[in-house]
């Protein structure tokens, strides 16, 4: 069965620091693969996504992400964190099909 | 202003009362969605709709129905509620993509229900 894994239950980083959030799927094809933000109270936010191509996207507020397909994982990057980006991130796939799969979520917090 | 709206953004009921969220979007999209959202488990997906009078099961769908009789409207409607349904509840819509899948999806508040 298609799963996603956010290895992360929780991250702490200091303000200014890089980050990079880990997402691993299970699919034998290449998948249709997204990060969502939730901000505290908040419905959730596209970030990025990747369908084809490049394997390197760009996303909001600075963030990034890269498909690599020898790994199964589509991890979501971001150079320089600001204590605005504190909330909880989801890594989602869709298969080809209309059923969608999200990753238990990452809690990150950012230390001044 | 886009959006998809739910209501009510907070329930609680008892066990065994029907009730109805509902959800609408003013995006012309087909895609439509419910998930639940329990900690440390992230979003599953109850049920999705892919057009008018077509909908089908996500990966928890027992205890919800849906209906999509109008194209901006998907209800999630639980007949029996019972505690275990206690929960986080957010409605989505989006286009339909590649792969014939949701492209971005957008999300409503989020519905908190608690079934005593």
């Amino acid at each position: 069965a298609q799963s996603v894994t956010q290895p992360d239950i929780h991250i702490t980083v200091s303000e200014g620091a890089s980050l990079e959030l880990r997402c691993n799927y299970s699919y034998g094809a290449t998948p249709y693969l997204f990060w969502y933000v939730q901000s505290p109270g908040q419905g959730l936010q596209l970030l990025l996504k990747y369908f084809s191509g490049d394997t390197l996207v760009q996303g909001i507020k600075g963030f990034e992400a890269e498909f690599k397909r020898s790994q199964s994982s589509f991890n979501l990057r971001k150079p320089s964190v600001h204590w605005s980006d504190a909330a909880e991130y989801f890594c989602a796939v869709h298969t080809g099909g209309f059923k969608t799969i999200f990753g238990a979520g990452t809690r990150l917090f950012v230390k001044a | 202003e886009a959006q998809v709206t739910q209501n009510p953004r907070y329930l609680i009921t008892v066990t065994g009362k029907k009730l109805t969220v509902t959800c609408s979007q003013n995006m012309n999209h087909e895609y439509m969605s419910w998930y639940r959202q329990d900690p440390g488990l992230g979003l599953r997906q109850i049920y999705y709709s892919m057009n008018v009078e077509v909908t089908d099961k996500g990966d928890v769908p027992e205890g919800y129905k849906v209906s999509r009789k109008e194209k901006r409207n998907f209800p999630l409607i639980l007949e029996s509620p019972s505690p275990n349904q206690t929960s986080l509840y957010f409605c989505a819509s989006s286009l339909i993509g590649r792969g014939s899948g949701p492209d971005t999806q957008y999300f409503g508040p989020g519905t908190r229900l608690t079934v005593l």
